[in-house]
Protein backbone atom coordinates (compact mmCIF):
# COMPACT_ATOMS: atom_id res chain seq x y z
CA UNK A 1 0.00 0.00 0.00
CA UNK A 2 1.23 3.48 -1.24
CA UNK A 3 1.13 5.26 2.48
CA UNK A 4 3.07 8.42 3.93
CA UNK A 5 2.99 8.68 7.62
CA UNK A 6 4.10 11.88 9.49
CA UNK A 7 5.56 12.18 12.74
CA UNK A 8 7.11 15.04 14.70
CA UNK A 9 4.59 17.26 15.50
CA UNK A 10 3.55 18.92 18.93
CA UNK A 11 3.87 22.03 21.32
CA UNK A 12 6.53 24.23 20.87
CA UNK A 13 7.14 28.05 22.08
CA UNK A 14 7.55 30.87 19.72
CA UNK A 15 11.07 31.16 18.70
CA UNK A 16 12.12 26.95 19.31
CA UNK A 17 12.54 24.75 16.80
CA UNK A 18 10.97 21.61 15.10
CA UNK A 19 11.63 18.46 13.34
CA UNK A 20 8.90 16.49 11.29
CA UNK A 21 9.27 13.59 9.29
CA UNK A 22 7.57 12.10 6.27
CA UNK A 23 7.91 8.30 6.00
CA UNK A 24 7.58 6.65 2.96
CA UNK A 25 6.04 3.01 2.13
CA UNK A 26 4.52 1.21 -0.93
CA UNK A 27 6.64 3.11 -3.66
CA UNK A 28 10.08 3.74 -4.87
CA UNK A 29 10.87 7.44 -2.53
CA UNK A 30 13.25 8.61 -4.82
CA UNK A 31 11.85 8.61 -7.80
CA UNK A 32 9.40 11.33 -6.62
CA UNK A 33 9.36 15.01 -5.52
CA UNK A 34 7.88 15.64 -2.04
CA UNK A 35 5.98 18.81 -0.93
CA UNK A 36 4.66 19.84 2.52
CA UNK A 37 1.38 21.55 2.48
CA UNK A 38 -0.30 22.98 6.08
CA UNK A 39 -3.42 23.71 6.93
CA UNK A 40 -3.77 26.46 9.78
CA UNK A 41 -7.08 25.56 12.32
CA UNK A 42 -9.99 26.44 10.30
CA UNK A 43 -8.28 27.51 7.47
CA UNK A 44 -7.35 26.42 3.52
CA UNK A 45 -4.19 24.98 2.50
CA UNK A 46 -1.19 26.66 1.61
CA UNK A 47 1.78 25.02 -0.01
CA UNK A 48 4.90 25.67 2.50
CA UNK A 49 7.77 23.94 0.00
CA UNK A 50 9.26 20.41 -2.17
CA UNK A 51 12.15 19.21 -2.64
CA UNK A 52 12.90 17.92 -6.50
CA UNK A 53 14.54 13.88 -6.79
CA UNK A 54 18.09 13.72 -6.32
CA UNK A 55 18.61 13.11 -9.92
CA UNK A 56 17.16 16.40 -10.16
CA UNK A 57 19.74 17.98 -7.95
CA UNK A 58 17.33 17.59 -4.93
CA UNK A 59 16.45 21.30 -5.09
CA UNK A 60 14.20 22.73 -3.05
CA UNK A 61 11.57 25.90 -3.26
CA UNK A 62 9.78 27.79 -0.41
CA UNK A 63 6.68 29.76 0.28
CA UNK A 64 7.40 33.31 0.87
CA UNK A 65 5.70 32.90 4.61
CA UNK A 66 8.62 30.62 5.52
CA UNK A 67 11.94 31.31 3.52
CA UNK A 68 14.75 31.32 5.30
CA UNK A 69 13.39 29.44 8.39
CA UNK A 70 12.23 26.04 7.40
CA UNK A 71 14.12 23.97 5.00
CA UNK A 72 13.16 20.79 3.32
CA UNK A 73 15.78 17.71 2.96
CA UNK A 74 15.41 13.87 1.87
CA UNK A 75 16.94 10.81 2.81
CA UNK A 76 16.25 8.39 -0.01
CA UNK A 77 18.07 5.12 1.72
CA UNK A 78 15.41 5.77 4.56
CA UNK A 79 12.16 6.69 2.47
CA UNK A 80 12.18 9.80 4.65
CA UNK A 81 11.17 13.81 4.01
CA UNK A 82 12.06 15.98 6.91
CA UNK A 83 10.54 19.49 7.21
CA UNK A 84 13.05 21.40 9.39
CA UNK A 85 11.04 24.77 10.87
CA UNK A 86 13.56 27.01 13.06
CA UNK A 87 11.92 30.41 14.52
CA UNK A 88 8.81 29.37 14.89
CA UNK A 89 5.90 31.86 15.03
CA UNK A 90 2.36 31.73 16.11
CA UNK A 91 1.14 31.75 12.66
CA UNK A 92 2.81 28.65 11.84
CA UNK A 93 0.39 26.63 13.99
CA UNK A 94 -1.03 24.27 11.07
CA UNK A 95 -1.84 20.78 10.53
CA UNK A 96 1.21 20.30 8.29
CA UNK A 97 1.01 17.65 5.40
CA UNK A 98 3.39 15.28 3.63
CA UNK A 99 2.46 14.84 -0.29
CA UNK A 100 3.86 13.26 -2.93
CA UNK A 101 4.30 14.84 -6.26
CA UNK A 102 3.29 12.45 -8.62
CA UNK A 103 4.12 12.56 -12.36
CA UNK A 104 1.60 12.39 -14.81
CA UNK A 105 0.81 12.93 -18.78
CA UNK A 106 -2.26 13.67 -20.61
CA UNK A 107 -3.83 11.63 -23.34
CA UNK A 108 -1.59 13.47 -25.93
CA UNK A 109 1.54 12.64 -23.83
CA UNK A 110 2.22 16.12 -22.57
CA UNK A 111 3.65 16.31 -19.09
CA UNK A 112 0.66 17.90 -16.21
CA UNK A 113 2.30 20.68 -15.34
CA UNK A 114 2.24 21.53 -12.19
CA UNK A 115 2.91 17.88 -10.55
CA UNK A 116 -0.41 17.35 -8.15
CA UNK A 117 -0.14 16.08 -4.95
CA UNK A 118 -1.42 12.40 -5.65
CA UNK A 119 -0.70 10.71 -2.10
CA UNK A 120 -0.98 12.56 1.22
CA UNK A 121 0.04 11.75 4.61
CA UNK A 122 -2.54 11.77 7.63
CA UNK A 123 -0.76 15.17 8.65
CA UNK A 124 0.83 15.92 12.01
CA UNK A 125 -0.04 19.28 14.62
CA UNK A 126 2.13 21.97 15.28
CA UNK A 127 0.71 24.14 17.80
CA UNK A 128 3.01 27.35 18.52
CA UNK A 129 2.17 29.18 21.64
CA UNK A 130 3.57 30.11 24.63
CA UNK B 1 -6.21 36.10 0.08
CA UNK B 2 -5.97 33.12 -2.06
CA UNK B 3 -4.85 33.59 -5.66
CA UNK B 4 -7.58 31.27 -6.89
CA UNK B 5 -10.77 32.62 -5.92
CA UNK B 6 -13.42 29.44 -4.98
CA UNK B 7 -16.72 30.23 -3.66
CA UNK B 8 -17.08 29.76 -0.09
CA UNK B 9 -19.79 27.56 0.02
CA UNK B 10 -22.07 25.52 -2.73
CA UNK B 11 -25.51 23.12 -1.67
CA UNK B 12 -27.22 20.21 -3.73
CA UNK B 13 -29.78 18.10 -2.71
CA UNK B 14 -29.45 14.55 -2.88
CA UNK B 15 -29.05 13.21 -6.20
CA UNK B 16 -28.72 16.97 -7.93
CA UNK B 17 -25.77 18.26 -9.71
CA UNK B 18 -23.12 21.09 -8.57
CA UNK B 19 -20.47 22.91 -10.06
CA UNK B 20 -18.02 24.68 -7.74
CA UNK B 21 -15.59 27.23 -9.59
CA UNK B 22 -11.87 27.95 -9.31
CA UNK B 23 -11.50 31.40 -11.23
CA UNK B 24 -7.42 32.09 -11.66
CA UNK B 25 -5.80 34.91 -13.77
CA UNK B 26 -3.11 35.14 -16.97
CA UNK B 27 -0.45 34.39 -14.82
CA UNK B 28 -1.83 31.10 -13.71
CA UNK B 29 -4.64 28.98 -15.24
CA UNK B 30 -4.42 31.57 -17.89
CA UNK B 31 -1.24 30.87 -18.58
CA UNK B 32 -1.63 27.24 -19.46
CA UNK B 33 -0.83 25.53 -16.03
CA UNK B 34 -3.19 22.68 -15.31
CA UNK B 35 -5.74 22.12 -12.60
CA UNK B 36 -6.15 20.35 -10.19
CA UNK B 37 -8.74 19.38 -7.59
CA UNK B 38 -8.74 18.00 -4.14
CA UNK B 39 -11.43 16.54 -1.65
CA UNK B 40 -11.47 17.09 2.02
CA UNK B 41 -13.48 14.85 3.75
CA UNK B 42 -13.80 15.89 7.30
CA UNK B 43 -11.66 15.19 9.81
CA UNK B 44 -9.45 13.71 6.99
CA UNK B 45 -6.58 14.50 4.70
CA UNK B 46 -7.13 15.74 1.22
CA UNK B 47 -7.33 13.28 -1.32
CA UNK B 48 -6.61 13.84 -5.07
CA UNK B 49 -10.24 13.88 -7.13
CA UNK B 50 -9.15 15.91 -10.29
CA UNK B 51 -5.67 15.99 -11.97
CA UNK B 52 -4.65 17.57 -15.45
CA UNK B 53 -8.23 19.59 -15.23
CA UNK B 54 -10.25 16.39 -16.57
CA UNK B 55 -8.67 13.52 -15.35
CA UNK B 56 -9.68 11.47 -12.27
CA UNK B 57 -7.46 8.76 -10.29
CA UNK B 58 -8.31 5.26 -10.15
CA UNK B 59 -10.67 4.84 -7.94
CA UNK B 60 -12.76 8.21 -8.30
CA UNK B 61 -16.31 7.90 -9.35
CA UNK B 62 -17.11 8.74 -12.52
CA UNK B 63 -20.11 11.23 -11.08
CA UNK B 64 -16.97 14.00 -10.34
CA UNK B 65 -15.29 15.89 -13.87
CA UNK B 66 -13.42 18.55 -14.41
CA UNK B 67 -12.97 21.22 -16.72
CA UNK B 68 -11.22 24.56 -17.80
CA UNK B 69 -11.50 27.17 -19.70
CA UNK B 70 -9.83 30.53 -20.26
CA UNK B 71 -8.62 31.62 -16.93
CA UNK B 72 -11.10 29.09 -14.71
CA UNK B 73 -11.66 26.07 -14.35
CA UNK B 74 -14.56 24.13 -12.82
CA UNK B 75 -15.44 20.77 -10.68
CA UNK B 76 -19.08 19.00 -11.31
CA UNK B 77 -19.92 16.41 -9.40
CA UNK B 78 -23.68 14.63 -10.37
CA UNK B 79 -25.84 12.36 -8.52
CA UNK B 80 -24.92 14.04 -5.21
CA UNK B 81 -24.71 11.64 -2.48
CA UNK B 82 -24.54 12.43 1.45
CA UNK B 83 -20.71 11.36 1.45
CA UNK B 84 -19.71 14.14 -0.67
CA UNK B 85 -20.44 16.56 1.93
CA UNK B 86 -16.83 18.05 1.99
CA UNK B 87 -14.43 20.67 1.32
CA UNK B 88 -13.13 21.14 -1.86
CA UNK B 89 -9.92 23.04 -3.38
CA UNK B 90 -8.37 23.64 -6.76
CA UNK B 91 -4.53 24.13 -7.18
CA UNK B 92 -2.52 25.02 -9.81
CA UNK B 93 0.76 27.02 -10.73
CA UNK B 94 1.91 30.66 -10.59
CA UNK B 95 5.25 31.47 -12.10
CA UNK B 96 5.12 35.30 -10.85
CA UNK B 97 4.40 34.20 -7.46
CA UNK B 98 7.31 33.17 -5.22
CA UNK B 99 5.28 30.52 -3.52
CA UNK B 100 3.91 29.36 -7.19
CA UNK B 101 2.48 26.20 -6.36
CA UNK B 102 -1.42 28.03 -5.64
CA UNK B 103 -5.00 26.66 -3.92
CA UNK B 104 -7.92 28.05 -3.86
CA UNK B 105 -9.65 29.01 -0.56
CA UNK B 106 -11.87 26.01 -0.92
CA UNK B 107 -15.54 25.53 -0.86
CA UNK B 108 -17.59 23.80 1.41
CA UNK B 109 -20.58 21.42 0.06
CA UNK B 110 -23.44 20.95 1.82
CA UNK B 111 -25.75 18.07 0.83
CA UNK B 112 -29.50 18.72 1.38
Amino acid sequence: EVQLVESGGGLVQPGRSLRLSCTASGFTFGDYPMSWVRQAPGKGLEWVGFITTKAHGGTTDYAASVKGRFSISRDDSKSIAYLQMNSLKTEDTAVYYCTRDGDYYDSSGNSINPDPFDIWGQGTMVTVSS
Amino acid sequence: QSVLTQPPSVSGALGQRVTISCTGSSSDIGAGYDVHWYQQLPGTAPKLLIFGNRYRPSGVPDRFSGSKSGTSASLAITGLQAEDEADYYCQSYDASLSAPRVFGGGTKLTVL
